[in-house]
């Protein structure tokens, strides 16, 4: 398996306007998790789903925060608009069950000036 | 709620020496525990973990994790370090009792830097 891939790498936008950042979870993995890395906050859990469904989003900052899993092999995070303060590295994990690790992706590194 | 605390920003050791980077933790329930490593511009890789059984727990690389319950504990140890093993680390817990969220909880990370 490839491991968890994340798309794109990098992203730079303007102030307002829509991003997606997207998510291919490891074959078979059941848990799916997106984090948000920043130098001041560090490592944030977002949300994170179970077998496709939401269990804890309490971690979005804003409504302009979506996340989306519409089947098990895909993830979306959508920002809309999108904010200078939004700019991060965000980092999309999954796992096989409750009890073993997340494996991460490389990471999306957004820019929004 | 639970959480995970990593009391040091910064470790410094020489190379050769033993390091350890510290981590406590806090849930209601039964923790699960991880280390994971992040080099620069990379992803997070996961070291290894405490599920059950015996307190040290050997990973990858050559670290290892002892658990403390008493001490809600959960260091990271490697008797010898070498400068590649500079890195950024994060410890995390998931607490798995009854009526948790389950989440992975991640601390704050500690950056260890080992000087040749």
């Amino acid at each position: 398996d490839a491991g968890v891939i994340q798309s794109p790498r990098h992203e730079v936008t303007e102030m307002g306007q829509e991003v997606t950042l997207r998510c291919k979870p490891i074959s078979g993995h059941d848990y799916l998790f997106w984090y948000r890395q920043t130098m001041m906050r560090g490592l944030e859990l977002l949300i994170y789903f179970n077998n496709n469904v939401p269990i804890d989003d309490s971690g979005m900052p804003e409504d302009r925060f979506s996340a989306k899993m519409p089947n098990a092999s895909f993830s979306t995070l959508k920002i809309q608009p999108s904010e200078p303060r939004d700019s991060a590295v965000y980092f999309c994990a999954s796992s096989a069950r409750q009890a073993t690790e997340a494996f991460f992706g490389q990471g999306t590194r957004l820019t929004v000036v | 709620a639970q959480s995970v605390a990593q009391p040091e920003d910064q470790v410094n050791v020489a190379e050769g020496n033993p390091l350890t980077v510290k981590c406590t933790y806090s849930v209601s329930g039964n923790p699960y525990l991880f280390w994971y490593v992040q080099y620069p511009n990379r992803g997070l890789q996961f070291l290894l973990k405490y599920i059950t059984g015996d307190n040290l727990v050997k990973g990858s690389y050559g670290f290892e994790a002892e658990f403390n319950k008493s001490q809600t504990s959960f260091h990271l140890k490697k008797p010898s370090a070498l400068v590649s093993d500079s890195a950024l680390y994060f410890c995390a817990v998931r607490d798995m009792g009854a009526g948790s969220a389950r989440q992975l909880t991640f601390g704050s990370g500690t950056q260890l830097t080992v000087l040749p």
